[in-house]
């Protein structure tokens, strides 16, 4: 099936540093893919659409500035917080559309997020 | 808005028994639905989908029940394992948008 590459797993950074996260569709070309949010014991929430070579549709609530979110080339999309802080720490989640579009959606591991 | 919801967050059961989990969506221009099961620390996993044109399908050990008259689906996990304890989520869409999530119900499977 195809596979979704999340990196990285986990990373730890302090108050106020920026941290990318890049997602990787490793079988397929992904024109569309998705960033979610999951807080601890909670559920998935969409942060943003991301399409290739065009900007990111942001859900609302979701700061764009401090969420950037780059689909440069058809198997990656990046995410990455900027001046991040102990409220941003999170599980962070991709998703992408498989080629046949048929609605599956295929996930990345998740990437965790600490800031200290 | 609309969103996808689950009756119930936990569930605990017997090695053996069936477990059913079960959703409530809002949506109904939602024409795909699909089941994830999600471990600690790790990513949805993918368990078995259905498409509005249909009421019911079968996979290995799992079946889901589309209603859509009263807006309801449901998860059947036959002869529950510990392995099968996990969160599980129910999530919609119109296909080829974002999934949508439910809130969650927790499996736990005593042995």
């Amino acid at each position: 099936g195809a596979v979704v590459s999340q990196h990285p797993s986990r990373v730890i950074c302090k108050s106020g540093t920026s941290v990318k996260i890049e997602c990787r569709s490793l079988d397929f070309q992904a024109t569309t893919m998705f960033w979610y949010r999951q807080f601890p014991k909670q559920s998935l929430m969409l942060m943003a659409t991301s399409n290739e070579g065009s900007k990111a549709t942001y859900e609302q609530g979701v700061e764009k500035d401090k969420f950037l979110i780059n689909h440069a080339s058809l198997t990656l999309s990046t995410l990455t917080v900027t001046s991040a802080h102990p409220e941003d720490s999170s599980f962070y989640i991709c998703s992408a559309v498989g080629q046949a579009n048929t609605g599956e959606l295929f996930f990345g591991e998740g990437s965790r997020l600490t800031v200290l | 808005g609309e969103s996808v919801g689950l009756h119930l967050p936990t569930l605990s059961v017997q090695e053996g028994d069936n477990s059913i989990i079960n959703c409530a969506y809002s949506n109904s221009a939602s024409d795909y639905f699909i089941w994830y099961k999600q471990e600690s620390g790790k990513g949805p996993q993918f368990i078995i989908d259905i498409r509005s044109n249909m009421d019911k399908r079968q996979g290995q050990r799992v079946t889901v029940l589309l209603n859509k008259t009263v807006k309801h689906l449901s998860l059947q996990i036959a002869a529950t394992q510990p392995g099968d304890s996990a969160v599980y989520f129910c999530a919609e869409n119109i296909v080829g948008t974002a999934l949508i999530f439910g809130k969650g119900t927790t499996l736990s499977v005593s042995s």
